[in-house]
């Protein structure tokens, strides 16, 4: 059974809307959580990380983590063509340096 | 800094053949994963190393399968008698775990196929 579980898409958004991604995962004992953006041809890319209930913002993008419902999700404000890419949620097991990856959202942002 | 370097960026090998894909984390990382990424899917955790030590190979798929780090530095991941289910891109990461940081920093990755 996949410990992380996303949506594999593809989830179409207009440019400038807010495209909202979501995460579940199985571990209650998980501390730390991950979003990773991955062009197509390229490798996996750090964009936000999450220790904390609630919401944490960086420049366009907010992550929130809600624990006591498992899941973690990726909000990408006013959304551009060049966000277009699959985002990859990644939970280590509690105490765990090893993330457990989603198969990742793939996200098409469309003028 | 340079980040993580990986090499050959393309291999091709025939069923059977052995392979050894190479990956330079970024300097004083301790830390450095295996990943194994199949098309439209998540990477999936092959090997972990701390320093020299190879802490977790659970995700080491079959016999097949080894992976060294003898200074620490670089690692080599070796696919011995490959077979077609081993086509795949195998992506490195490095990190240096500090408190509560555990971010990775990936490697353009090695896409093997195997004919």
């Amino acid at each position: 059974q996949k410990e992380v579980e996303q949506n594999s898409g593809p989830l179409s958004v207009p440019e400038g809307a807010i495209a909202s991604l979501n995460c579940t995962y199985s571990d209650r004992g998980s501390q730390s959580f991950f979003w990773y953006r991955q062009y197509s041809g390229k490798s996996p890319e750090l964009i936000m990380f999450i220790y904390s209930n609630g919401d944490k913002e960086d420049g366009r993008f907010t992550a929130q983590l809600n624990k006591a419902s498992q899941y973690v999700s990726l909000l990408i404000r006013d959304s551009q063509p060049s966000d277009s890419a699959t985002y990859l949620c990644a939970v280590p097991s509690g105490g765990s340096y090893i993330p457990t990856f989603g198969r990742g959202t793939s996200l098409i942002v469309h003028p | 800094g340079a980040g993580v370097s990986q090499s050959p960026r393309y291999k091709v090998a025939k069923r059977g053949q052995d392979v050894a894909l190479r990956c330079d984390p970024i300097s004083g990382h301790v830390s450095l994963f295996w990943y194994q990424q199949a098309l439209g899917q998540g990477p999936e955790f092959l090997t972990y190393f701390q320093n020299e030590a190879q802490l977790d190979k659970s995700g080491l798929p079959s016999d097949r399968f080894f992976a060294e780090r003898p200074e620490g530095s670089v690692s080599t991941l070796k696919i011995q008698r490959t077979q077609q289910e081993d086509s795949a891109v195998y992506l490195c990461a490095s990190s240096s775990p500090a408190a509560r940081s555990y971010e990775q920093y990936f490697g353009p990755g090695t896409r093997l196929t195997v004919t």
